[in-house]
């Protein structure tokens, strides 16, 4: 069965960083697009930061662009997201998300568990 | 890109039928039918409901149905069960090919 399991999650401090994992498995990784989405305590969903099945495209979302970086290792199944100069305002519970790619927009069908990030002195 | 707007929550007696709103602009729930629709239980996963407007994923209960008129989607939540009693969050697909999610509404089961 579908499984993605994030890891690397931590209490960090402002200005740091940090990188996190996500370990697929159950399906073949290297045909799907993945995302991180985030939720702050007591707050919503938003995303992060999205790759292509191939890694050959990238996005961010505005308040990570310049200092998040998401990369995959399709060898490995593995994705990641390289957090540097870390802020209080990124303090979440960061998910990794495999995308169901439609003729042109896309959803998500499976969630990791999450992994938290407090970002804290 | 800002998030969709959502109700913070909706409240409804087990049985009864209530309905999720969704709003956006016509560059993201406007302009395309890719619309999703979460749960999230506290302390769990987001759980996808919905996609594409109106397309339920196997395994989803039939009890739950979206829709969408203008830059308005919905969610309907017919027969409602203790089960339910849950966070949901809207999202869409926007112009510049990245999502967005909407700000959540809190289900609760009186």
């Amino acid at each position: 069965q579908v499984q993605l399991v994030e890891s690397g999650g931590g209490v960090v401090l402002p200005g740091r960083s940090l990188r996190l994992s996500c370990a697929a498995s159950g399906f073949t990784f290297s045909n799907y697009g993945m995302y991180w989405v985030r939720q702050a305590p007591g707050k919503g969903l938003e995303w992060v930061a999205g790759i292509w099945y191939d890694g050959s495209n990238k996005y961010y979302g505005d308040s990570v662009k310049g200092r998040f970086t998401i990369s995959r290792d399709n060898s490995r199944n593995t994705l990641y997201l390289q957090m540097n100069s870390l802020r209080a305002d990124d303090t979440a519970v960061y998910y990794c998300a495999r995308e169901i790619a439609l003729a042109w927009g896309f959803y998500f069908d499976f969630w990791g568990q999450g992994t938290l990030v407090p970002v804290s002195s | 890109q800002s998030a969709l707007t959502q109700p913070a929550s909706v409240s409804g007696s087990p049985g009864q039928s209530i309905t999720l709103s969704c709003t956006g602009t016509s560059s993201d729930v406007g302009g395309y039918n890719y619309v999703s629709w979460y749960q999230q239980h506290p302390g769990k996963a987001p759980k996808v409901m919905i996609f594409e407007v109106s397309n339920r994923p196997s395994g989803v209960s039939n009890r739950f149905s979206g829709s969408k008129s203008g830059n308005t989607a919905s969610l309907t939540i017919s027969g409602l069960q203790a089960e339910d009693e849950a966070d949901y969050y809207c999202s869409s697909y926007t112009s510049t090919g990245t999502p967005v999610f909407g700000t959540g509404t809190k289900v609760t089961v009186l």
